[in-house]
C-alpha cells in the first residue's frame, strides 16, 4: 500500500478513443503529479499542482489534459493518442514540491 | 538543461557480490534522494540525504553524498536477489521547488 492508488493499472486504447486514468491520495500532500515512464528514458515530469492550481507543464502536447478537481484525486484525461505514447504513467504526491514523492504503482497504457 | 547521470545504466551481478551505482551532475543540489522501483510498482524512497560529505546506511545499503552536493552514490554489500530493481536517483533544487530525475540503474541479482 503506497497511499497513492492509481486506477485502472493496464489500459488499451485505439488511437481515436478517449480515456482518463485517475489518481488518489489520502496522504494530506499538497503537490500531485504526473509523469512519463518509457522504457530506456528518465521519468518524464509532464504536469504538476500545486494545492490544485497547474503550475508546471512541460510542453505536454494538448492530447493530454490534467484535472485537478480536489487535493486529494488527479486526472489524466487522453484523447487521439499515438502510439509512441504507450508507457507507464505514474502519479505522485507530496508535501511539498521539494519534498520526496510517494507514487502510485502506475497505469500501463498501450496506444494502438 | 539539466542533467542527473546515472551509471552503470545495466548491472548484473551474483549474490554476495559489493556493487557501487553512481549519480553525477554538474549542478548543486540542495538534497538528493534515491529510490528504488520494483517491477509492477512505483518507485519507493530509500534515503534523502542533504548535507555535503553526509553518509547513511539503510541495513546493507550506504549512501554517500558529495562534499559539493552535485553528486551521490550508492553501495550495496552482499547483494541479495531482493535488491534486483531500478534504482533512481533525484536532485532537489529546494529554491525552484523542483525534483529532477536521473536515468536510472537497473540491477539484477542472479542467486
Amino acid at each position: 500500500e503506497t497511499g497513492v492508488t492509481q486506477t485502472p493499472r493496464h489500459l488499451v486504447m485505439g488511437m481515436t478513443n478517449k480515456k482518463s486514468l485517475k489518481c488518489e491520495q489520502h496522504l494530506g500532500h499538497n503537490a500531485m503529479y504526473w509523469y512519463k515512464q518509457s522504457a530506456k528514458k528518465p521519468l518524464e515530469l509532464m504536469f504538476v499542482y500545486s494545492l490544485e492550481e497547474r503550475v508546471e507543464n512541460n510542453s505536454v502536447p494538448s492530447r493530454f489534459s490534467p484535472e485537478c478537481p480536489n487535493s486529494s484525486h488527479l486526472f489524466l484525461h487522453l484523447h487521439t493518442l499515438q502510439p509512441e505514447d504507450s508507457a507507464l504513467y505514474l502519479c505522485a504526491s507530496s508535501l511539498t514540491r521539494a519534498s520526496p514523492l510517494h507514487f502510485g504503482n502506475g497505469t500501463r497504457l498501450t496506444v494502438t | 538543461t539539466q542533467l542527473l547521470e546515472q551509471s552503470p545504466q545495466f548491472l548484473s551481478i551474483q549474490e554476495g557480490e559489493n556493487l557501487t551505482v553512481y549519480c553525477n551532475s554538474s549542478s548543486v543540489f540542495s538534497s538528493l534522494q534515491w529510490y528504488r522501483q520494483e517491477p509492477g510498482e512505483g518507485p519507493v524512497l530509500l534515503v534523502t540525504v542533504v548535507t555535503g560529505g553526509e553518509v547513511k546506511k539503510l541495513k546493507r545499503l550506504t549512501f554517500q553524498f558529495g562534499d559539493a552536493r552535485k553528486d551521490s552514490s550508492l553501495h550495496i554489500t552482499a547483494a541479495q536477489p531482493g535488491d534486483t530493481g531500478l534504482y533512481l536517483c533525484a536532485g532537489v533544487y529546494s529554491s525552484a521547488s523542483k525534483i529532477i530525475f536521473g536515468s536510472g540503474t537497473r540491477l539484477s541479482i542472479r542467486p
